[in-house]
């Protein structure tokens, strides 16, 4: 495998069950993030992680509970989740350094998990 | 606050031609990288493009060109010898200080390359 998997592809649950997402990285990179990308709004970050420590929680219910047990796998745990929070979760890796220079530090994305709540 | 304004919700181009894809920022901060994204309807986010606020030459990679004017805050995607496979999303994007800080999105701009 290379690049950023992530699985289930595709997943529907109700909104009493409990699921998680899952990601892998195989790029070597050190952070990991969580994005939501809801149908007409722009992608909306979630969660960072740089070298398995929570770096940034972007004001998201605790519905959805993230856990990096190291650089490589990142999961989204699901519980009690609203119609509304179906969306496409999108997980992306990169490597940490300095903007505005030549590096490009640019995130490569998953496939995504598009997620319908009922 | 940070911004990325695309104001083009969709564009169309004939097959072979070219297209500009628009985007403006804004920031104060002097440190920042700007990038493209293209996204079909499979939902994988494809990077693209990537800009540095120090760069002093526009990037460039294959078809893609990025017309960088720092002044003007603008940072947009030109398209050469457009191809039917380049039908999709294209989000223009941001970050700032270092590489582990979250990308800051457009809303995108729906390309649709005719035959």
């Amino acid at each position: 495998e290379t690049g950023v998997t992530q699985t289930p592809r595709h997943l529907v649950m109700g909104m009493t069950n409990k699921k998680s997402l899952k990601c892998e990285q195989h790029l070597g990179h050190n952070a990991m993030y969580w994005y939501k990308q809801s149908a007409k709004k722009p992608l909306e970050l979630m969660f960072v992680y740089n070298f398995k420590e929570q770096t940034e929680n972007n004001s998201v219910p605790s519905r959805f509970s993230p856990e990096c047990p190291n650089s490589s796998h990142l999961f989204l745990h699901l519980h009690t989740l609203q119609p509304e929070d179906s969306a496409l979760y999108l997980c992306a890796s990169s490597q940490t350094g300095l903007a505005g220079g030549s590096s490009t530090y640019e995130q490569y994305f998953g496939p995504g998990t598009r997620l319908t709540v009922t | 606050a940070q911004k990325i304004t695309q104001t083009q919700p969709g564009m169309f181009v004939q097959e072979k031609e070219a297209v500009t894809l628009d985007c403006t920022y804004d920031t104060s901060d002097p440190s920042y990288g700007l990038f493209w994204y293209k996204q079909p309807s499979s939902g994988e986010m494809i990077f693209l493009i990537y800009q540095g606020s120090y760069d002093q030459q526009n990037a460039t990679e294959g078809r893609y060109s990025l017309n960088f004017q720092k002044a003007r805050k603008s940072a947009n995607l030109v398209i050469s010898a457009s191809q039917l496979g380049d039908s999709a999303m294209y989000f223009c994007a941001m970050t700032f200080h270092s590489g582990n800080t979250p990308l800051v999105f457009g809303k995108g701009t729906r390309l649709s390359v005719i035959a």
